[in-house]
């Protein structure tokens, strides 16, 4: 039972243009998201994340969204390059009483030069 | 300097065996993690050691043991390998929410 729902496998972008990556949750438990970046043969890098306190986190060119309400977020990355060709995966857990991360099945983000 | 290290990277044996993975990490952390990542590619969390107490055990066979010598080592042994063990393992860290993982140890079981 996925908890954590990436809906779109993979997306393309040309460089410079934004990359918008979407993540759906069903858990109305889950209060904190992250989002990682995983190369080939590579263990996940963690990239950002977003309390549920918040909409909106910011650091450098990634910014995450998060509306509760419809249980979704979303990582926008601006201006998209080619080192950030990648499979991107959305976490989520429920706080830190919960060390539990759900995964979303994963993104693969191509930028085309 | 690595923060979490895996060894080995790779691991190739036969059905049966009895293998063992294991994890180090040099931040501190008090919380470490293994998790499977399957041929469909999903990351999913089989233990997780807080200060050397086992606190999360999802249903994983009981030919998976885990085995926290200190709070900066987590290893994973596993007896009778099966082929459906072939898998991607990562152990993973954190002090808070955020987990911090290692490069992964692919085993393929033959």
């Amino acid at each position: 039972d996925q908890q954590v729902k990436q809906n779109s496998p993979s997306l393309s972008v040309q460089e410079g243009r934004i990359s918008i990556l979407n993540c759906d949750y069903t858990n109305s438990m889950f209060d904190y998201f992250l989002w990682y970046k995983k190369y080939p043969a590579e263990g996940p890098t963690f990239l950002i994340s977003i309390s549920s306190i918040k909409d909106k986190n910011e650091d450098g060119r990634f910014t995450v969204f998060l509306n509760k309400s419809a249980k979704h977020l979303s990582l926008h990355i601006v201006p998209s390059q080619p080192g950030d060709s990648a499979v991107y995966f959305c976490a989520a857990s429920g706080g830190s009483n919960d060390y539990k991360l759900s995964f979303g099945a994963g993104t693969t983000v191509t930028v085309r030069a | 300097d690595t923060a979490v290290s895996q060894t080995p990277k790779y691991l190739v044996t036969q059905m049966g065996n009895d293998k063992s993975i294991k994890c180090e990490q040099n931040l501190g952390h008090d919380t470490m993690y293994w998790y499977k990542q399957d041929s469909k590619k999903f990351l999913k969390i089989m233990f997780s050691y807080n200060n050397k107490e086992l606190i999360i055990n999802e249903t994983v066979p009981n030919r998976f043991s885990p085995k926290s010598p200190d709070k900066a080592h987590l290893n994973l042994h596993i007896n009778s390998l099966e082929l459906g063990d072939s898998a991607v393992y990562f152990c993973a860290s954190s002090s808070g929410e955020t987990q911090y993982f290692g490069p992964g140890t692919r085993l393929l079981v033959l």
